[in-house]
């Protein structure tokens, strides 16, 4: 079955420019989460969404991260005002429901900020 | 917070010998610990993973076992093979925040 996908794969933005990152789940997932992952790094949480509701931002590194889902299916990662320390691959996450265990991730977009 | 400790950072083995990883956790709340296998370009893939309840588990060539008073899990791959070349992460979550190690680079030789 159709895992978790992710667009676009890879994006190169200019210092200043805002970029938009989107996550499809899988299909009937409740829960969503978003991650960042430096080079050579494990992925640190970012942000989690049960259905439509953004229950913890608590991860996201500044007020230019902005993440929604309004509609508690695909969700989108939004970064204002791009700057060098956000070039990183932003993973997402997908999990059945609010009290399962497992997460399936995405393949990811590499943001490259020049 | 949650802090997790992973090693060794990389790890080369010839064909056909095991391979071993170990993770440390420091919240005793934390309950249920995946392992996860990520390839050059892909997301992270989950490959096993261990609730609080359970000591040991196994799945064909992989294997994972918790010791909760010591707060460490290890990850046992036997009979490698080259196409397990890739990094591993472990993972501590409790609720709905899940941290992960630094990864191991594993590299079996053909």
């Amino acid at each position: 079955g159709a895992g978790v996908s992710q667009s676009p794969r890879y994006k190169v933005a200019k210092r200043g420019q805002d970029v938009a990152l989107r996550c499809d789940p899988i299909s009937g997932h409740v829960s969503l989460f978003w991650y960042q992952q430096a080079l050579g790094q494990g992925p640190e949480f970012l942000t989690y969404f049960q259905n439509e509701a953004q229950l913890d931002k608590s991860g996201l590194p500044s007020d230019r991260f902005f993440a929604e889902r309004p509609e508690g299916s695909v969700s989108t990662l939004k970064i204002q005002r791009t700057q060098q320390e956000d070039s990183a691959v932003y993973l997402c996450a997908s999990s059945p429901s609010r009290v399962s265990y497992e997460q399936y991730f995405g393949p990811g977009t590499r943001l490259t900020v020049t | 917070g949650e802090n997790v400790e992973q090693h060794p950072s990389t790890l080369s083995v010839q064909e056909g010998d095991s391979a071993v990883i170990k993770c440390t956790y420091s919240d005793s709340a934390s309950n249920y610990f995946p392992w996860y296998k990520q390839e050059l370009g892909k997301g992270p893939q989950l490959i096993i993973d261990i609730r609080s309840n359970v000591g040991e588990k196994k799945d064909q060539r992989i294997a994972v076992t918790l010791n909760k008073t010591a707060k460490h899990f290890s990850l046992h791959i036997t009979e490698t093979q080259p196409e397990d070349s890739a990094v591993y992460f472990c993972a501590a979550k409790k609720f709905n925040d899940m941290r992960f190690g630094a990864g191991t680079r594993l590299t079996v030789k053909p």
